[in-house]
């Protein structure tokens, strides 16, 4: 089974852009989980989708949103870049009855300058 | 505030010794998982437990699950260099609106010299 994909693997944007980055969860796995990486804040939930619905939300401004589709991939948004966006995004998806076993894609590096 | 705490947060060993690195919380947890990932790549799942008290073997690694299920601990014998990553912990929370949320550690830095 190919694994999590996530594309692109390296993103530089300036402040105030927004930016889309994509997920392609393991074939079968219905939950999709992001999160955020940074050396100060280690990783940091952002939202979880299961079947098209938003099942949890972290603790981030709505800047960031995410949706997914009915294929299971699913898409985060950032709007209004800051310089403190800069992190390591990771995706990860779930079988439908082990939501707490993540597999993790390799990250999308965004570097807002 | 951290809800899950690792220690240590560093650590720079020599191939062949041994080491533990503890994840503690204050909260219960309905399973806790540790994930290892490489500079580079996303975290990769080594196990989960479960049951209180509970104690699972991976080759030289041994993870054990606090009697409470509030902290954990991964103990690994005769490190190698391979061993070399970060090692994070992450604990399933039920929330208030009933559905489960994964929370992760920071980390522990781990370098092992040959």
């Amino acid at each position: 089974k190919a694994g999590v994909t996530q594309t692109p693997r390296y993103l530089i944007k300036t402040r105030g852009q927004q930016v889309t980055l994509s997920c392609s969860p393991i074939s079968g796995h219905r939950s999709v989980s992001w999160y955020q990486q940074t050396p100060g804040q280690g990783l940091q939930f952002l939202f979880e989708y299961f079947s098209e619905t938003q099942r949890n939300k972290g603790n981030f401004p709505g800047r960031f949103s995410g949706r997914q589709f009915s294929n299971s991939r699913s898409e985060m948004n950032v709007s209004t870049l800051e310089l403190g966006d800069s992190a390591l995004y990771l995706c990860a998806s779930s079988p439908w009855d082990r939501g707490d076993e993540q597999f993790f894609g390799p990250g999308t590096r965004l570097t807002v300058l | 505030t951290q809800l899950l705490e690792q220690s240590p947060q560093f650590l720079s060993i020599q191939e062949g010794e041994n080491l533990t690195v503890y994840c503690n919380s204050s909260s219960v947890f309905s399973s806790l998982q540790w994930y290892r990932q490489e500079p580079g790549e996303g975290p990769v799942l080594l196990v989960t437990v479960v049951t209180g008290g509970e104690v699972k073997k991976l080759k030289r690694l041994t993870f054990q699950f606090g009697d409470a299920r509030k902290d954990s601990s991964l103990h690994i014998t005769a490190a190698q260099p391979g061993d070399t990553g970060l090692y994070l912990c992450a604990g399933e929370r039920i929330t208030q609106g009933g559905s489960e949320k994964l929370v992760f550690g920071k980390g522990m830095k781990l370098t092992v010299n040959p």
